[in-house]
């Protein structure tokens, strides 16, 4: 089965920016394989912010941003905001099954 | 609204029988493939697998492969996921289950609240 692996933690300001990867294990990641990012906060359900690489729900803040960044998914926190600090998933198709990356824990500090 | 409800915790030993529900309401039953997705205790997420509500068809994660079973009932817009082996669950599927809609490609809208499993000896 694919490895997905993003950054197990990063630090940002507020105000500030932080990109986050997902990389796969079996090269590059494309539209293809229908990146989806979810943002989780300890004791909820994951919350679906970006899905197909870059499409927003109705709810996600105009801050946060997906797209593709060379081989790997992104996805792009601007102007963060201290309720930003939270879990962060991404998520990559495979023909049929779908992978989760380790996560990223963004601390916004 | 669109609705999932979950079944409530479970505490089982190893081996034992155990089958989870997500019941779905506030929109068409069969229009939205429904995921399990779990979370060991202070871990991340797992994709576990997925059911196709208008005609039964599954697929799972290989760590899952063989070891659970969804299925659903129609008449009552329920799926469900069981352990399908002697050997299953184990302490190490300890977590809560999750199960999600997925409205279109990667875009899993509505989750439920979960579902404690908790295997022990």
């Amino acid at each position: 089965q694919p490895v997905v692996t993003q950054e197990p933690s990063l630090t940002v300001s507020p105000g500030g920016t932080v990109t986050l990867t997902c990389a796969s294990s079996t090269g590059a990641v494309t539209s293809g394989s229908y990146p989806t990012w979810f943002q989780q906060k300890p004791g909820q359900a994951p919350n679906t912010l970006i899905f197909s690489t870059n499409r927003k729900h109705s709810w996600t803040p105009a801050r946060f941003s997906g797209s593709i960044l060379g081989d790997k998914a992104a996805l792009t926190l601007s102007s963060v905001q201290p309720e930003d600090e939270a879990e962060y998933y991404c998520l990559l198709f495979y023909s049929g099954i779908w992978v989760f990356g380790g996560g990223t824990k963004v601390t916004v500090l | 609204q669109v609705q999932l409800v979950q079944s409530g915790a479970e505490v089982k030993t190893p081996g034992a029988s155990v089958k989870i529900s997500c019941r779905a309401s506030g929109y068409p039953f069969f229009n939205y493939y429904i995921h399990w997705v779990r979370q060991a205790p202070g871990q991340g997420l797992e994709w576990v697998g997925t059911i196709n509500p208008a005609n039964g068809h599954t697929a799972y994660a290989q760590n899952f492969r063989g070891r659970v079973s969804m299925t659903r009932d129609t008449s009552t817009s329920t799926v469900y996921m069981e352990w399908i082996t002697l050997s299953s669950p184990r302490s190490e599927d300890t977590a809560i289950y999750y199960c999600a809609t997925e409205v279109s490609i990667g875009d899993f809208d509505y989750w439920g609240l979960g579902t404690l499993v908790t295997v022990s000896s």
